[in-house]
């Protein structure tokens, strides 16, 4: 069974709205990742969060983690057709490779 | 800062060719991981390598092999591929067992 799991698996939304994606998981993590892709392109770093942390800011970018909960939200301000892409959680279990969720695809119609 | 580097970033095959991809980790990092991402599909873990030894397997059929050298590098060697094989074939690296950090990714075509 997948470690991460995104919901919702496609989300649309107006220019300069905001976007929230959320990510289950399943297992104890040493942290947890959040990427963004370009339709077949690479993967995009966005944000990693430790497990000791609870919210963390970049830019447009809020990531929150609840540990008990095993579940982290992106939320994305403002939002701009630029920033249409599918994005991913990937949970780092404690000593072994990240695991990616299925993904969300969010849509932002100008 | 120095980055993940795949190479080649572009690969076009034909059926039952062979196709090798190259990943250089980041400087002093001594894991590297591979996955594949099939078209609309989460990337999937493959295989990984710690101090040039396997470290962990995934879904990684037996026509592909991996290996990392003295230098940490690490080559994916895929055999007799199949049409099913095409997809994106990333590289991470880490320090130990945390933080992966990607590379940009090898797209492999198979016609």
């Amino acid at each position: 069974s997948q470690q991460g799991e995104e919901d919702p698996q496609a989300l649309s939304i107006q220019e300069g709205e905001n976007a929230t994606m959320n990510c289950s998981y399943k297992t104890s993590i040493n942290n947890l990742q959040w990427y963004r892709q370009n339709s077949g392109r690479g993967l995009v770093h966005l944000i990693l969060i430790r497990s000791n942390e609870r919210e963390k800011h970049s830019g447009r970018l809020r990531v929150t983690l609840d540990t008990s909960k095993k579940s982290s939200s992106l939320l994305i301000t403002a939002s701009r057709a630029a920033d249409t892409a599918s994005y991913f959680c990937a949970t780092a279990p404690l000593y072994d490779k990240v695991i990616f969720g299925p993904g969300t695809s969010l849509s932002v119609i100008p | 800062a120095a980055g993940v580097i795949q190479s080649p970033r572009h690969l076009i095959k034909e059926k039952r060719e062979t196709a090798t991809l190259k990943c250089y980790p980041i400087p002093r990092h001594d894991t590297v991981y591979w996955y594949q991402q099939g078209p609309g599909q989460d990337p999937q873990f493959l295989i990984s390598f710690y101090e040039k030894m396997q470290s962990d397997k995934g879904s990684i059929p037996d026509r592909f092999s991996a290996q990392q050298f003295s230098d940490y590098h690490s080559e994916l060697n895929m055999s007799s591929l199949e049409l099913g094989d095409s997809a994106l074939y990333f590289c991470a690296s880490g320090q130990g067992r945390y933080e992966q950090y990607f590379g940009p990714g090898t797209r492999l075509t198979v016609t």
